[in-house]
């Protein structure tokens, strides 16, 4: 069965500060990772990982992956009110299109 | 385009009833999905479909039923509403081909069931 974890649970930090989120994943046939920010309602888009090493990057948010040691980080440099909310990781492996999430991790952001 | 629209936004139960939840995307995927997210957890796969007239479950299936007749509708059936089936509702969908890992979702449904 495939296993997605995600470290810390929770998270609250000041403005300004940088973040780095954790997933760790077990998946036959992984084919990728993706990261998905949720605010209040549907989750929203961040990046999809597919190779090892390959730093993925959008403004002040940046992810990365390890293929071999089975974990991706997300991080968040110079934090924002704006980025409060619960970022979620999912794995798809080669039988389809079907995501395993895990249990996210809820970022608050204090001004 | 309107992505993905689920209907109803919320909705309360009473156990024993039944309802459905629908959901349209208007972006000719063909591959769509339900997930439910228990407060402060993850979303988990209910079922999903790889095209009209396909579906297959995921993790938690017990006590929903779904159909796609069409490459637009995926509705989702809950026939005798449970407390444990409170929960927000999402649907997803995703193109089978080109960015096909990129699951675009509907804006969720409110269930309480008492």
């Amino acid at each position: 069965e495939d296993k997605v974890v995600q470290s810390p649970l929770s998270l609250v930090v000041h403005e300004g500060d940088t973040v780095t989120l954790n997933c760790s994943y077990e998946v036959t046939n992984f084919r990728s990772l993706l990261w998905y920010k949720q605010e209040k309602k549907a989750p929203t888009f961040l990046f999809m990982l597919t190779s090892s090493g390959i730093e993925k990057k959008s403004g002040r948010l940046s992810s990365i992956l390890d293929k071999k040691e089975l974990f991706s980080i997300l991080n968040i440099t110079a934090t924002q009110t704006g980025d409060s909310a619960v970022y979620l990781c999912a794995v798809t492996n080669n039988a389809g299109n079907m995501l395993t999430f895990g249990g996210g991790t809820r970022l608050m952001v204090k001004p | 385009n309107a992505g993905v629209t689920q209907t109803p936004k919320f909705r309360i139960l009473k156990i024993g009833q039944s309802m459905t939840l629908q959901c349209t995307q208007d972006m000719n995927h063909n591959y769509m999905y339900w997930y439910r997210q228990d407060p402060g957890m993850g979303l988990k796969l209910i079922y999903y479909s790889v095209g009209a007239g396909i579906t297959d479950k995921g993790e938690v299936p017990n006590g929903y039923n779904v159909s796609r007749s069409t490459t637009e509708d995926f509705p989702l059936r809950l026939e005798l509403a449970a407390p444990s089936q409170t929960s927000v509702y999402f649907c997803a969908s995703s193109a089978s081909r080109g960015r096909y890992n990129e699951q675009f979702f509907g804006p969720g449904t409110r269930l309480t069931v008492l």
